[in-house]
């Protein structure tokens, strides 16, 4: 599975957008991309996942670039829980979770 | 629903004790795995069960010992504990290999 790199931290207003980008340049066209979010001394929690396609749902929207090479997760209107560590990881399709690399992630700070 | 429950939420061992961390889940998932979360460090594959039955190794296994007699109970045996093993352990599980995964809330392990 193709390894990701995130910025280590990530500064944001509360109220505002929180743009959390990801680099993916080696990734294949068969890996999926996947976020998940972890808030201090709990499990992490799965966001989203996409393919090629932009997806939304009732958390976040992952806008993956025509190359595939980067993706961005937004947070529409972030609070102050969210703030968390957030990690990008990509997957092959017919691969499975066993196989996952889990990096540092991105620190998200939601300030008031 | 509860989730994925684990206990304890924190113990202190000495060198040489052994102990099981407890792991339940209630969403009838076949797919349960454990891993293990160091300091400044990303999530690490310990053992996995794709079923009742049905265990393997991940990347860290050494030390480590699990079982899987009932689809909710994933229990994970360290035998003879050393100071390498502190560290924040996750239990996880998922509808299928491919699946996102739901996290407990970790048990944080020290050995000393």
């Amino acid at each position: 599975d193709a390894k990701t790199t995130q910025p280590p931290s990530m500064d944001c207003a509360e109220g505002r957008a929180a743009n959390l980008p990801c680099n993916h340049s080696t990734i294949s066209g068969n890996e999926y991309v996947y976020w998940y979010r972890q808030i201090h001394s709990q499990g992490p929690q799965y966001i989203i996942h996409g393919l090629k396609n932009n997806e939304t749902n009732e958390m976040a929207s992952l806008i993956i670039t025509e190359d595939r090479k980067s993706s961005t997760l937004i947070l529409p209107h972030a609070t102050l829980r969210d703030t968390a560590v957030y990690y990008c990881i990509v997957r092959v399709a017919f691969g499975n979770n066993r196989k996952l690399i889990w990096g540092l992630g991105t620190s998200l700070a939601v300030n008031p | 629903n509860a989730g994925v429950t684990q206990t304890p939420k924190f113990r202190i061992l000495k060198i040489g004790q052994s102990m099981t961390l407890q792991c339940a889940q209630d969403m009838n998932h076949n797919y349960m795995y454990w891993y293990r979360q160091d300091p400044g460090m990303g999530l690490k594959l310990i053992y996995y069960s794709v079923g009742a039955g049905i265990t393997d190794k991940g990347e860290v296994p050494n030390g480590y010992n699990v079982s899987r007699s009932t689809t909710e109970d994933f229990p994970l045996r360290l035998e003879l504990a050393a100071p390498s093993q502190t560290s924040v352990y996750f239990c996880a599980s998922g509808t299928g290999e491919r699946s996102p995964l739901h996290f407990g809330n970790g048990t944080r392990l020290t050995v000393t």
